[in-house]
């Protein structure tokens, strides 16, 4: 079993439709969770990150994360013909210490269009 | 320049030749990465840098190297690689580790 599983896609949708983009996880030593936009030939850039459970919201986007059933989401509002890109979710997790242990674990990726 | 920078934007390379990767980062990170981003597969972490220091090597076969000289550059040396090793590499940095990578635009690499 992956520790991430996120589904490729691809997924189409028209201009202002709410977009909806999922991740399950499997380690339950992730806290930190981050969604990343990747556009053709460029990186990937952070677009949002939450820790532990809950909301949060910015502008258009609300990422929520769901720890008791490992399950995190990105709704796009009123989607745009620009939010056309992959989407990565991302997470970490911190040691006993409590200091981060470093590494991200991505998903696939799900490649989104939107057409106007 | 600002962010994060890699070089050269794409490579071709055959499996006998040598060549490297270089990464800049601009942003007085501590923390410096190397991903490998393949088709249909998720981003899989190569190597870790933390103050110059390797902290981690994700059993990456040794036609990888890598070279931290300082925390504003890394490098990747590649020698005799094989075809199967043809994607994008990432360089990414972060103050601290465990989130927020500002990420490069990557190398697209070809070995024929």
């Amino acid at each position: 079993q992956k520790e991430v599983e996120q589904d490729p896609g691809p997924l189409s949708v028209p201009e202002g439709a709410i977009v909806s983009l999922n991740c399950t996880y499997s380690n339950s030593a992730f806290q930190y969770f981050m969604w990343y936009r990747q556009y053709s030939r460029k990186g990937p850039e952070l677009l949002m990150y939450t820790y532990s459970s809950g909301n949060k919201e910015d502008g258009r986007f609300t990422a929520q994360v769901d720890k008791s059933s490992k399950y995190i989401s990105l709704f796009i509002r009123d989607s745009q013909p620009s939010d056309s890109a992959t989407y990565l979710c991302a997470m970490s997790a911190f040691n006993a210490g409590g200091t981060s242990y470093g590494k991200l674990t991505f998903g696939q990726g799900t490649i989104l269009t939107v057409h106007p | 320049e600002t962010g994060v920078t890699q070089t050269p934007r794409h490579l071709v390379m055959g499996m006998t030749n040598k060549k490297s990767l270089k990464c800049e980062q601009h942003l007085g990170h501590n923390a410096m990465y190397w991903y490998k981003q393949s088709a249909k597969k998720p981003l899989e972490l190569m190597f870790v840098y933390n103050f110059k220091e390797q902290t981690e090597n994700n059993s990456v076969p040794s036609r990888f190297s890598p070279e931290c000289p300082n925390s504003s550059h890394l490098f990747l040396h590649l020698h005799t690689l094989q075809p199967e090793d043809s994607a994008l590499y990432l360089c990414a940095s972060s103050q601290g580790q465990g989130f927020g990578y500002t990420f490069g635009s990557g190398t697209r690499l070809t070995v024929v």
